[in-house]
Protein backbone atom coordinates (compact mmCIF):
# COMPACT_ATOMS: atom_id res chain seq x y z
CA UNK A 1 0.00 0.00 0.00
CA UNK A 2 1.32 3.26 -0.78
CA UNK A 3 2.51 5.71 1.86
CA UNK A 4 3.26 9.61 2.22
CA UNK A 5 3.32 10.13 6.34
CA UNK A 6 3.76 13.75 7.00
CA UNK A 7 5.39 14.07 10.64
CA UNK A 8 2.37 15.78 12.13
CA UNK A 9 -1.45 15.97 12.48
CA UNK A 10 -1.44 18.60 14.55
CA UNK A 11 1.14 21.69 15.45
CA UNK A 12 0.96 24.40 17.20
CA UNK A 13 4.28 27.31 16.99
CA UNK A 14 4.91 30.85 18.26
CA UNK A 15 5.28 33.61 16.05
CA UNK A 16 9.00 33.84 15.14
CA UNK A 17 9.85 30.29 15.48
CA UNK A 18 11.29 27.78 13.18
CA UNK A 19 9.55 25.51 11.69
CA UNK A 20 10.00 21.65 10.04
CA UNK A 21 6.85 20.01 8.37
CA UNK A 22 8.36 16.93 7.30
CA UNK A 23 6.89 14.52 4.51
CA UNK A 24 8.21 10.85 3.46
CA UNK A 25 7.28 8.72 0.63
CA UNK A 26 7.85 4.97 0.48
CA UNK A 27 7.17 4.85 -3.69
CA UNK A 28 10.56 5.69 -5.02
CA UNK A 29 8.87 8.72 -6.42
CA UNK A 30 10.79 11.57 -8.32
CA UNK A 31 8.38 14.57 -7.65
CA UNK A 32 7.24 15.80 -4.14
CA UNK A 33 5.13 18.63 -3.80
CA UNK A 34 4.12 21.00 -0.46
CA UNK A 35 0.68 22.44 -0.72
CA UNK A 36 -1.50 24.96 1.52
CA UNK A 37 -4.74 24.13 2.31
CA UNK A 38 -7.38 27.20 3.13
CA UNK A 39 -10.68 27.52 2.91
CA UNK A 40 -12.53 29.41 -0.11
CA UNK A 41 -9.02 29.00 -1.60
CA UNK A 42 -8.37 25.16 -2.30
CA UNK A 43 -5.04 23.81 -2.55
CA UNK A 44 -2.16 26.21 -3.87
CA UNK A 45 1.24 25.26 -4.67
CA UNK A 46 4.51 26.20 -2.44
CA UNK A 47 7.27 24.20 -3.53
CA UNK A 48 8.08 21.21 -5.83
CA UNK A 49 10.72 19.06 -6.09
CA UNK A 50 11.44 17.33 -9.16
CA UNK A 51 14.78 15.60 -8.06
CA UNK A 52 17.51 15.47 -5.24
CA UNK A 53 18.47 18.55 -3.94
CA UNK A 54 16.26 19.99 -6.99
CA UNK A 55 13.76 22.11 -6.38
CA UNK A 56 11.01 25.01 -7.73
CA UNK A 57 9.10 27.41 -6.79
CA UNK A 58 5.15 27.48 -6.79
CA UNK A 59 2.65 29.58 -6.59
CA UNK A 60 3.25 31.18 -3.06
CA UNK A 61 6.27 30.43 -2.22
CA UNK A 62 7.21 33.46 -0.02
CA UNK A 63 8.39 32.60 4.08
CA UNK A 64 8.60 29.36 2.76
CA UNK A 65 11.99 27.20 2.23
CA UNK A 66 12.31 23.54 1.29
CA UNK A 67 14.75 20.71 1.55
CA UNK A 68 15.82 17.39 0.10
CA UNK A 69 18.30 15.66 0.80
CA UNK A 70 17.16 12.11 0.10
CA UNK A 71 14.89 11.30 -2.79
CA UNK A 72 11.67 10.27 0.07
CA UNK A 73 12.40 13.12 2.50
CA UNK A 74 10.90 16.32 1.59
CA UNK A 75 10.69 19.33 3.98
CA UNK A 76 9.06 22.85 4.56
CA UNK A 77 10.71 25.14 6.18
CA UNK A 78 8.94 28.42 7.64
CA UNK A 79 12.12 30.35 8.44
CA UNK A 80 10.08 33.03 10.98
CA UNK A 81 6.49 31.54 11.38
CA UNK A 82 3.64 34.01 11.20
CA UNK A 83 -0.02 33.76 11.66
CA UNK A 84 -1.05 34.49 8.59
CA UNK A 85 0.85 30.99 7.95
CA UNK A 86 -1.39 29.27 10.15
CA UNK A 87 -3.45 26.70 7.63
CA UNK A 88 -3.19 23.24 6.40
CA UNK A 89 -0.53 21.58 4.85
CA UNK A 90 -0.46 18.78 2.39
CA UNK A 91 2.65 16.90 1.15
CA UNK A 92 2.18 15.02 -2.57
CA UNK A 93 4.30 13.10 -4.47
CA UNK A 94 4.15 11.18 -7.58
CA UNK A 95 6.10 9.68 -10.62
CA UNK A 96 7.14 10.97 -13.59
CA UNK A 97 6.07 10.63 -16.69
CA UNK A 98 2.19 9.94 -18.23
CA UNK A 99 1.95 6.31 -17.53
CA UNK A 100 1.16 7.08 -14.28
CA UNK A 101 -0.71 10.31 -13.22
CA UNK A 102 -2.00 10.38 -9.76
CA UNK A 103 -0.69 11.73 -6.61
CA UNK A 104 -0.61 10.43 -3.93
CA UNK A 105 -1.10 12.82 -0.68
CA UNK A 106 -0.39 12.60 3.28
CA UNK A 107 -2.83 13.03 6.05
CA UNK A 108 -2.07 16.72 6.06
CA UNK A 109 -0.32 18.95 9.25
CA UNK A 110 -2.50 21.40 10.63
CA UNK A 111 -0.45 24.11 11.81
CA UNK A 112 -1.13 27.21 14.09
CA UNK A 113 0.59 29.76 15.12
CA UNK A 114 -0.06 31.82 18.09
CA UNK B 1 -1.75 30.94 -16.96
CA UNK B 2 -3.67 27.79 -16.36
CA UNK B 3 -7.16 28.10 -14.01
CA UNK B 4 -9.63 25.84 -12.12
CA UNK B 5 -13.14 27.01 -11.00
CA UNK B 6 -15.42 25.52 -9.06
CA UNK B 7 -18.46 27.62 -8.59
CA UNK B 8 -20.30 26.01 -6.25
CA UNK B 9 -18.23 26.20 -2.76
CA UNK B 10 -21.24 23.71 -0.99
CA UNK B 11 -24.22 21.49 -1.82
CA UNK B 12 -26.40 18.42 -0.47
CA UNK B 13 -27.90 15.60 -1.45
CA UNK B 14 -30.08 12.99 0.23
CA UNK B 15 -28.92 9.77 -0.03
CA UNK B 16 -29.37 7.45 -3.31
CA UNK B 17 -30.14 10.54 -5.14
CA UNK B 18 -27.80 12.20 -7.93
CA UNK B 19 -25.72 15.03 -7.76
CA UNK B 20 -23.52 16.88 -10.34
CA UNK B 21 -20.57 19.19 -9.16
CA UNK B 22 -19.66 21.75 -11.51
CA UNK B 23 -16.05 22.50 -12.80
CA UNK B 24 -14.47 25.14 -15.39
CA UNK B 25 -10.79 25.40 -16.46
CA UNK B 26 -8.77 28.11 -18.45
CA UNK B 27 -5.87 26.54 -20.64
CA UNK B 28 -4.17 27.28 -23.96
CA UNK B 29 -2.62 23.83 -23.52
CA UNK B 30 -4.26 21.25 -25.78
CA UNK B 31 -2.62 17.71 -24.12
CA UNK B 32 -3.85 18.01 -20.42
CA UNK B 33 -5.58 15.51 -17.92
CA UNK B 34 -8.17 16.75 -15.45
CA UNK B 35 -8.85 14.59 -12.42
CA UNK B 36 -11.60 14.83 -9.37
CA UNK B 37 -10.06 14.43 -5.91
CA UNK B 38 -12.39 13.72 -3.03
CA UNK B 39 -11.09 14.96 0.87
CA UNK B 40 -13.32 12.93 3.58
CA UNK B 41 -13.24 14.73 6.84
CA UNK B 42 -10.23 12.20 7.57
CA UNK B 43 -8.25 14.58 5.48
CA UNK B 44 -6.61 11.88 3.30
CA UNK B 45 -7.11 13.18 -0.28
CA UNK B 46 -7.93 10.43 -2.75
CA UNK B 47 -7.86 10.44 -6.45
CA UNK B 48 -11.71 9.61 -7.45
CA UNK B 49 -11.48 9.58 -11.27
CA UNK B 50 -9.26 11.39 -14.28
CA UNK B 51 -9.70 12.58 -17.71
CA UNK B 52 -7.37 12.23 -20.59
CA UNK B 53 -8.21 15.45 -22.53
CA UNK B 54 -7.36 14.16 -25.88
CA UNK B 55 -10.15 10.88 -25.30
CA UNK B 56 -13.34 11.83 -26.24
CA UNK B 57 -15.32 9.16 -24.29
CA UNK B 58 -16.26 10.36 -20.60
CA UNK B 59 -14.43 8.28 -17.79
CA UNK B 60 -16.33 6.44 -15.10
CA UNK B 61 -15.40 4.66 -12.52
CA UNK B 62 -18.33 2.91 -10.91
CA UNK B 63 -21.03 5.07 -9.00
CA UNK B 64 -18.84 8.33 -10.38
CA UNK B 65 -18.94 9.64 -13.85
CA UNK B 66 -17.77 13.01 -15.62
CA UNK B 67 -19.07 15.10 -18.13
CA UNK B 68 -16.18 16.31 -20.37
CA UNK B 69 -16.72 19.34 -22.47
CA UNK B 70 -13.69 20.65 -24.15
CA UNK B 71 -14.51 22.66 -25.84
CA UNK B 72 -16.60 24.50 -23.69
CA UNK B 73 -13.51 23.54 -20.94
CA UNK B 74 -15.43 22.20 -18.62
CA UNK B 75 -15.51 19.09 -16.31
CA UNK B 76 -18.48 18.23 -14.18
CA UNK B 77 -18.37 15.45 -11.98
CA UNK B 78 -21.55 13.07 -11.30
CA UNK B 79 -22.08 10.73 -8.49
CA UNK B 80 -24.95 8.86 -8.64
CA UNK B 81 -26.65 6.68 -6.02
CA UNK B 82 -25.28 9.03 -3.32
CA UNK B 83 -24.41 7.74 -0.12
CA UNK B 84 -23.50 8.99 3.21
CA UNK B 85 -19.87 8.21 2.86
CA UNK B 86 -19.51 10.64 -0.29
CA UNK B 87 -19.61 13.87 2.35
CA UNK B 88 -16.30 15.36 1.81
CA UNK B 89 -15.07 17.98 -0.14
CA UNK B 90 -14.33 17.47 -3.58
CA UNK B 91 -11.60 19.52 -5.65
CA UNK B 92 -11.30 19.45 -9.41
CA UNK B 93 -7.94 19.68 -10.32
CA UNK B 94 -6.06 20.10 -13.38
CA UNK B 95 -2.35 19.06 -15.28
CA UNK B 96 -0.46 20.07 -18.41
CA UNK B 97 1.38 17.25 -20.30
CA UNK B 98 5.08 19.09 -19.87
CA UNK B 99 4.36 19.18 -15.99
CA UNK B 100 3.62 16.95 -12.98
CA UNK B 101 2.11 20.07 -10.94
CA UNK B 102 -1.54 19.62 -9.56
CA UNK B 103 -3.67 23.08 -10.16
CA UNK B 104 -6.51 23.10 -7.70
CA UNK B 105 -10.01 24.62 -7.54
CA UNK B 106 -11.23 25.87 -4.24
CA UNK B 107 -13.57 22.71 -3.71
CA UNK B 108 -17.19 21.91 -3.40
CA UNK B 109 -18.41 20.83 0.26
CA UNK B 110 -20.59 17.95 -0.24
CA UNK B 111 -22.81 17.14 2.47
CA UNK B 112 -25.39 13.42 2.03
CA UNK B 113 -28.03 13.10 4.45
CA UNK B 114 -30.40 10.42 5.02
Amino acid sequence: DVKVTQSSRYLVKRTGEKVFLECVQDMDHENMFWYRQDPGLGLRLIYFSYDVKMKEKGDIPEGYSVSREKKERFSLILESASTNQTSMYLCASKTVGRSNTEAFFGQGTRLTVV
Amino acid sequence: AQTVTQSQPEMSVQEAETVTLSCTYDTSESNYYLFWYKQPPSRQMILVIRQEAYKQQNATENRFSVNFQKAAKSFSLKISDSQLGDTAMYFCAFMTYNTDKLIFGTGTRLQVFP
